[in-house]
């Protein structure tokens, strides 16, 4: 089946660093989502791909769409304590119906 | 307004038991999504619906699952009987149409089976 590969599992930064993290799969997929999960809530949406290439910003926040479709970054630029968190790809896959692969989850700490 | 709505937010129960999670969506919303989160597996998709009616429930585990939306504001998964390996963390999900870039989770149900 599907899966997605994502990087680095845990990472350990100082304040104000820049973050960088990634999803890779053998799979195309149609959407890349990029999720943010706080302790004790559900996953929030942070930014969402459509198409191969795209480059998207939200705030401190880009993520590109791989060319080949199966891959995508997230950077997290200047870090502050409220981004710490566990971040998660998600990739679609439209066959038939539609399919959501979720990564494992990037843990991110920042130290002030 | 109010987001999606979970109830139990914590559930404890004895191996053997049945268990029913309960969601409400946010109201408006015609599609319904519940998720498994564990540390092994990560965050899995187990049904959802759309407009009540189930369209892909391909995720759910085994026969011992199931879930029901008997209306467009309220669904329930439903385990039984549970077992240890149940133990998870169970999100549900909803969106304005079946799209899941507009998915707005729930806080969870923390499920522990002993």
């Amino acid at each position: 089946g599907q899966q997605l590969n994502q990087s680095p599992q845990s990472m350990f930064i100082q304040e104000g660093e820049d973050v960088s993290m990634n999803c890779t799969s053998s799979s195309i997929f149609n959407t890349w989502l990029w999720y943010k999960q706080d302790p004790g809530e559900g996953p929030v949406l942070l930014i969402a791909l459509y198409k191969a290439g795209e480059l998207t910003s939200n705030g401190r926040l880009t993520a590109q769409f791989g060319i080949t479709r199966k891959d995508s970054f997230l950077n997290i630029s200047a870090s502050i304590p409220s981004d710490v968190g566990i971040y998660f790809c998600a990739g679609l896959i439209i066959q038939g119906a539609q399919k959501l692969v979720f990564g494992q989850g990037t843990r991110l700490t920042i130290n002030p | 307004d109010a987001g999606v709505i979970q109830s139990p937010r914590h559930e404890v129960t004895e191996m053997g038991q049945e268990v029913t999670l309960r969601c409400k969506p946010i109201s408006g919303h015609n599609s319904l999504f519940w998720y498994r989160q564990t540390m092994m597996r990560g965050l899995e998709l187990l049904i959802y619906f759309n407009n009540n009616v189930p369209i892909d429930d391909s995720g759910m585990p085994e026969d011992r699952f199931s879930a029901k939306m008997p209306n467009a504001s309220f669904s329930t998964l439903k385990i039984q009987p549970s077992e240890p390996r149940d133990s998870a963390v169970y999100f549900c999900a909803s969106s304005l149409v079946l799209t899941y870039n507009e998915q707005f989770f729930g806080p969870g149900t923390r499920l522990t089976v002993l």
